[in-house]
């Protein structure tokens, strides 16, 4: 039973690029939430998709978006990235909205 | 919002010794977890503890809702153990998990 990936593992990127980030949920699982954790820091949420639909929302400006696509997979994209950016961006996904969630092992953004 | 509070932020340790971390919050919370995050980045629940006490193995977890706070016990400490321990929680009818800012745990072999 896979649990949840992430790809790419690590990132290498320059200010005002895009990025776009994948996850794939553990088996059976349909929701998927977005975390980024800065160094030193815990992870703090960005959104979480269920059906398809963003749902509950953190506090992240508009150039975070996402995506949930009908196999319950799940894309962060992040359009003009600033220096700021720079963190671990953690995928965790959960079955139902409230369930125990489990976490990928990050993709590792580092933004020149 | 509601605030977490995890104590000690850093702990070092000898190889063999126990230890409890510790989580307070300020208000009711939900679903309330711990999370161990290797250096690496991986992050592994260890408990899904909303009240009440479990095991499992070295670990062991008590979680007492009325007086808000939760607490980690690590017995026997191994290297393997070194990382951040996190516990996160939903608030109310939010759907995100709100985080401590953790313990740093070093195991000294």
């Amino acid at each position: 039973d896979a649990g949840v990936t992430q790809s790419p593992t690590h990132l290498i990127k320059t200010r005002g690029q895009q990025v776009t980030l994948r996850c794939s949920p553990k088996s059976g699982h349909d929701t998927v939430s977005w975390y980024q954790q800065a160094l030193g820091q815990g992870p703090q949420f960005i959104f979480q998709y269920y059906e398809e639909e963003e749902r509950q929302r953190g506090n992240f400006p508009d150039r975070f978006s996402g995506h949930q696509f009908p196999n319950y997979s799940s894309e962060l994209n992040v359009n003009a990235l600033l220096l700021g950016d720079s963190a671990l961006y953690l995928c965790a996904s959960s079955l139902a909205v409230r369930s125990i969630q489990y976490f990928g092992a990050g993709t590792r953004l580092s933004v020149l | 919002g509601i605030q977490v509070e995890q104590s000690p932020p850093d702990l070092i340790l000898q190889e063999g010794a126990n230890s409890t971390l510790r989580c307070n919050f300020s208000d009711s919370v939900n679903n309330l977890q711990w999370f161990h995050q290797n250096p690496w980045g991986q992050l592994i629940n260890l408990f899904y503890i909303p009240s009440g006490t479990k095991q499992n193995g070295r670990l062991s977890a008590t979680t007492v809702a009325t007086e808000r706070y939760s607490l980690l016990y690590i017995s026997s400490s191994q290297t393997t153990d070194s990382g951040v321990y996190f516990c996160a929680f939903d608030a109310g009818n939010n759907r995100k998990l709100i985080w401590g800012l953790g313990t740093s745990l070093a195991v000294n072999p």
